[in-house]
């Protein structure tokens, strides 16, 4: 069973275009974090929320921490073509400093 | 900036032989993983370690030990490598922890580990 469940697992859209990506768990989080993974690379992080209902935003990037902590998302403004990565969401379940992933949502925009 | 380094990006091995993988980080971080990453799985915990000499396993360990001998420098070893270990083997390290929030995981670029 997975801890965190990303949806959709694809993506593939225009230049220009608005995506959303959800990372979602029955299991309550002190913090979430949103890696970017770039063909090749190792994941980098983009962003940590810890805050129930906290927003952060990355310039056309959003984040969103649900109010139960136990879900998030991420909002991509009229995307670009360096967006494309494969987006993994990771969180430390019940205090824990050890992250577990999602499987990750892969992302391709074309332009 | 943080850099972690992992000793081969690409390697290709036979059935049976030992594997070695080599990290090492330059930011005197305590915690440091290795991680497989495979199609449609994500990232899957291997073993971490919290320090020197220091070792827990993951999810997966199965197959692997590793060695901390220095505390910049983790290893990942496969004892008789077999066709199921091919991947994507990425290491990680962070500081460490605080109070319970996850603290920020800086990766090395990966070793793709072909086992013919």
């Amino acid at each position: 069973t997975q801890l965190l469940e990303q949806s959709p697992q694809f993506l593939s859209i225009q230049e220009g275009e608005n995506l959303t990506v959800y990372c979602n768990s029955s299991s309550v989080f002190s913090s979430l974090q949103w890696y970017r993974q770039e063909p090749g690379e190792g994941p980098v992080l983009l962003v940590t929320v810890v805050t129930g209902g906290e927003v952060k935003k990355l310039k056309r990037l959003t984040f969103q921490f649900g109010d139960a902590r136990k879900d998030s998302s991420l909002h991509i403004t009229a995307a670009q073509t360096g967006d494309t990565g494969l987006y993994l969401c990771a969180g430390a379940p019940g205090g824990s400093y050890i992250p577990t992933f999602g499987r990750g949502t892969s992302l391709i925009v074309h332009p | 900036d943080v850099k972690v380094t992992q000793s081969s990006r690409y390697l290709v091995k036979r059935t049976g032989e030992k594997v070695f993988l080599e990290c090492v980080q330059d930011m005197d971080h305590e915690n440091m993983f290795w991680y497989r990453q495979d199609p449609g799985l994500g990232l899957r915990l291997i073993y971490f370690s919290y320090d020197v000499k220091m070792k827990e396993k993951g999810d997966i360990p199965e197959g692997y030990s590793v060695s901390r001998e220095k505390k910049e420098r983790f290893s990942l070893i496969l004892e008789s490598a077999s066709t199921n270990q091919t991947s994507m083997y990425l290491c990680a390290s962070s500081p460490s922890t605080s109070g319970g929030v996850a603290d920020t995981q800086y990766f090395g670029p990966g070793t793709r580990l072909t086992v013919l």
